[in-house]
């Protein structure tokens, strides 16, 4: 079965360093991976996607995802943090392309 | 261009009772998909319509949920007699095909007391 992991529930990071949120995968075949983000009280905002090319995906508002193969993971990055990067992060993949399944969600805290 | 829109944004209802949640997706997409987000399961998938085929319900809890989607374009999920566990915030969300990448609404907020 599809699934992703998101092993930190949260992630604390100063504002200005960067930061990483984890996301490993687990499909067969071709991995249709995705990220988004949840504001408190808003829906799920698309950031990036990686469905085949460079492994070096980027996305809105700074955000860039690798796609590592060898290691299964697609881990979000952005080189500096704003405290307006605080949210609730989720990585997902698609089943057969359609469905999504979404990890269990990392909490971004950035500090000032 | 205006996104996928929901409602109503909350909804409060007693134990036993019915209710309907709407969604419109962004015109012109022909798939809409049902979500639901629960402190306890996380994320999961309900049920999902692309343009005339037959909706996958793979994700439907139980017999007491049922969507419909009518033209194509406006879709209502139902949840009848329901129970406490069914509270959860039920996000829909549209692309523009099965494969695109899907667009969220902001979610109707159902406490069933």
């Amino acid at each position: 079965a599809q699934s992703v992991a998101q092993p930190e529930d949260q992630v604390n990071v100063a504002e200005g360093n960067p930061l990483t949120v984890k996301c490993t995968y687990s499909v067969s075949g071709n991995p249709y991976l995705f990220w988004y983000v949840q504001y408190p009280n808003r829906g799920l905002q698309f950031l990036l996607k990686y469905i085949t090319g460079d492994n070096l995906v980027k996305g809105s508002y700074g955000f860039e995802a690798e796609f590592n193969k060898s290691q299964t993971s697609f881990h979000l990055k952005k080189p500096s943090a704003l405290v307006s990067d605080s949210a609730l992060y989720f990585c997902a993949t698609a089943h057969n392309t359609d469905k999504l399944i979404f990890g269990t969600g990392t909490r971004l805290q950035v500090f000032p | 261009g205006a996104g996928v829109s929901q409602s109503p944004s909350n909804k409060v209802t007693e134990k036993g009772k019915d209710v309907e949640l709407r969604c419109d997706p962004i015109s012109g997409h022909t798939a809409l998909y049902w979500y639901r987000q629960s402190l306890g399961q996380g994320l999961e998938f309900l049920i999902y319509f692309q343009g005339n085929s037959a909706p996958d319900k793979s994700g439907l809890p139980s017999d007491r949920f049922s969507a419909e989607r009518t033209g194509g374009s406006v879709s209502t999920l139902t949840i009848q007699r329901t129970q406490q566990e069914d509270s959860a915030v039920y996000l829909c969300a549209s692309s523009l095909v099965i494969t695109d990448t899907q667009y969220f609404g902001p979610g109707t907020r159902l406490t069933v007391l």
